[in-house]
């Protein structure tokens, strides 16, 4: 059972260099969303997407802009990393917008130096 | 924006005793999520919340919401190794846009045997 898969687990980049975090799902989940974790920080939302076709800004969107690619797939781009954006990294999933669980995938460890 | 606390931030003990953590807001939730996070690993709910006063027992865990569902409480009975990890609260605020979880900053428990 896949779940919520996340791609690269382990990532080191430079300042200025760009990447994209893959997400994909395998529960038909309608709804999508992307975390990072920080020490003493917990978990804030970056973006999200309510349902295919739609996302929306979350908490701390700044630097990052997202792909929902079909019902399977949502990306997450760091077009010029910064420091700041050195963090862990979670993919999740829920089958309805308002109530449902999420599933987390096993996250993306970021570094930028 | 709710102001959500988790506390205490930090707790460490010995295998068999009880403990309580707890989170609070000013805020009026519809409902309230706990999850449990393991070193290296996405969060899993443990339990959904979604009537004042109510009690949810999930094995040695007792989770309640608050009368007003402004907080919630989880306690644990015997506690054991097993238990160690980060515990996390993610209320859903009454009325608005209620697609987007906000986590608590978190509760990270050692069990010691």
């Amino acid at each position: 059972n896949a779940g919520v898969t996340q791609t690269p687990k382990f990532q080191v980049l430079k300042t200025g260099q760009s990447m994209t975090l893959q997400c994909a799902q395998d529960m038909n989940h309608n709804s999508m969303y992307w975390y990072r974790q920080d020490p003493g920080m917990g978990l804030r939302l970056i973006y999200y997407s309510a349902s295919e076709g739609t996302t929306d800004k979350g908490e701390v969107p700044n630097g990052y802009n997202v792909s929902r690619l079909n019902k399977r797939e949502f990306s997450l781009r760091l077009e010029s990393a910064a420091p700041s954006q050195t963090s862990v990294y979670f993919c999740a999933s829920s089958p309805t917008k308002n109530t449902g669980e999420l599933f987390f995938g096993e996250g993306s460890r970021l570094t930028v130096l | 924006t709710q102001l959500l606390e988790q506390s205490p931030q930090f707790l460490s003990i010995q295998e068999g005793e009880n403990l309580t953590v707890y989170c609070n807001s000013s805020s009026v939730f519809s409902s309230l999520q706990w999850y449990r996070q393991e070193p290296g690993e996405g969060p899993v709910l443990l339990v959904t919340v979604v009537t004042g006063g109510e009690v949810k027992k999930l094995k040695r865990l007792t989770f309640q919401f608050g009368d007003a569902r402004k907080d919630s409480s989880l306690h644990i009975t015997a506690a054991q190794p097993g238990d160690t990890g980060l515990y996390l609260c993610a209320p859903r605020e009454s009325g608005g846009s209620n697609y987007k979880l906000t986590f608590g900053k978190g509760t990270l428990l050692t069990v010691n045997p």
